[in-house]
């Protein structure tokens, strides 16, 4: 079965920092991994996501991702936080044999200026 | 290029009336998923369907959650004679077709905010 996890349910910091959302997932098959960002009151957008080929997967809005095997992780970092960026952000996992996906519990980003 | 479709965008039902959320999915996709969203609990997957067809509904409360994909028209989830609890936004989702295992994105409409009074 697939799980995924995601430490701390909000994040803050301050425009121009380094943004770190991190996301660790259980998959007992070799693992799809996606980022999603929610907007208040909208719907969710991919970011990116990791379908076996490079381990590092950019995104939109400057966001990159890592995919580590022996840590089962899959972190979403950008080098400099603008305001806009202020979000939810969830990490899903799929690969069991239908097509849902299986999300975190999310992190709310704060972004101070 | 229309997205996935959600309407009503806001519901307001009193206990024990019953709730409708529709939902198109976007042009050319035939899987339609249904999540729900409770504040800090993330979404939670309800249900997976293709053209008239129920795939996997292992997410769906067992008593008055049904839901609905026919041949012609919007998926529709139903929730019967509705309580406070069921306040929530439900989401649906789309994809053209699923590999095995899902290699694809899913897309994502602007979701149904269902309040209970």
């Amino acid at each position: 079965a697939q799980s995924v996890t995601q430490l701390g349910s909000h994040v803050s910091v301050s425009e121009g920092a380094l943004v770190l959302l991190r996301c660790n997932y259980s998959s007992s098959v070799p693992p799809y991994l996606f980022w999603y960002v929610q907007y208040p009151n909208q719907g969710l957008q991919l970011l990116l996501k990791y379908t076996s080929a490079a381990t590092l997967v950019k995104g939109i809005n400057g966001f990159e991702a890592e995919f580590k095997k022996s840590e089962t992780s899959f972190h979403l970092t950008k080098p400099s936080a603008h305001m806009s960026d202020a979000a939810e952000y969830f990490c899903a996992v799929s690969g069991g044999s239908q097509g849902n996906l299986i999300f975190g519990k999310g992190t709310k980003l704060s972004v101070k200026p | 290029n229309a997205g996935v479709m959600q309407n009503p965008r806001h519901l307001v039902r009193r206990r024990g009336q019953e709730a409708r959320l529709r939902c198109s999915p976007m042009k050319g996709h035939s899987h339609v998923y249904w999540y729900r969203q409770l504040p800090e609990e993330g979404l939670k997957f309800m249900v997976y369907l293709q053209k008239e067809n129920i795939i996997d509904e292992s997410g769906m409360p067992k008593e008055r959650f049904s839901a609905e994909f026919p041949k012609e028209g919007p998926s529709i989830l139903r929730i019967q004679q509705v309580v406070r609890g069921d306040s929530a936004a439900y989401f649906c989702a789309s994809s053209p077709a699923v590999g095995t295992p899902n290699t694809g994105e899913l897309f994502f409409g602007e979701g149904s905010r269902l309040t209970v009074l």
